[in-house]
């Protein structure tokens, strides 16, 4: 059960657009179409912002994009804004076990 | 609102045990999967174990089998972690998390600190 790979920061100004990549291997990311992300502030529990690749849950806005290809898979936050500073995890199912990146910290310059 | 309340943390010797609660309300536990999830003191996430809505499937990650169990009694809407033989690296915040559609965590509880120390 190894970890996804993710980048260990990203930043944005307000208004621009950022992405994290999510990089896993034939066992996960490449063969389910599983991938969620969950956005998480200090101190507080993860919550659930893209689900089945590039599915938002109600509350979540548009703003919040996924995207998949071959191996790896992609949140898009477009039009930052401050309240999206955070860190940003991956996930993936992996045949009887649940895997997440190690995490993207997001900063909104 | 979903709610869920994770409780049993505190701290504990190396070896010792402890045994984790998580109460479910405001939606019908019985029919869902549960999963444990970790985070360890500025570190990232770690998926520990699930349970099927029924308990018949279980699953547990690589660092945690053998050592914890995780149970449910959907009577009591009440998901479970035993911990055992704990070691320092269990140090961190345990949370019980739903399992969602499209194998999601779609709703976290507040979590639970456990630290393992001497």
């Amino acid at each position: 059960q190894s970890a996804l790979t993710q980048p260990p920061s990203v930043s944005g100004s307000p208004g621009q657009s950022v992405t994290i990549s999510c990089t896993g291997t034939s066992s996960d990311v490449v063969t389910y179409n599983r991938v969620s992300w969950y956005q998480q502030s200090p101190g507080t529990a993860p919550k659930l912002v893209i689900y089945g690749v590039n599915n938002r849950p109600s509350g979540v806005p548009d703003r919040f994009s996924g995207s998949k290809s071959d191996n790896s898979a992609s949140l898009t936050i477009s039009g930052l804004q401050a309240e999206d500073e955070a860190y940003y995890y991956c996930s993936s199912y992996t045949s009887s076990a649940w895997v997440f990146g190690g995490g993207t910290k997001v900063t909104v310059l | 609102q979903v709610q869920l309340v994770e409780s049993g943390g505190g701290v504990v010797q190396p070896g010792g045990s402890l045994r984790l609660s998580c109460a479910a309300s405001a939606f019908n536990f019985r029919f869902y999967g549960m999963h444990w999830v970790r985070q360890a003191p500025g570190k990232g996430l770690e998926w520990l174990s699930f349970i099927q809505h029924d308990g018949s499937y279980i699953y547990y990650g690589d660092s945690v089998k053998g050592r914890f169990t995780i149970s449910r009694d959907n009577s009591k809407n009440t998901l479970f972690l035993q911990m055992n033989r704990l070691r320092p690296e269990d140090t961190a915040i345990y949370y019980c998390a739903r399992a969602g559609t499209d194998w999601t965590f779609d709703y976290w509880g507040q979590g639970t600190l456990v630290t393992v120390s001497s």
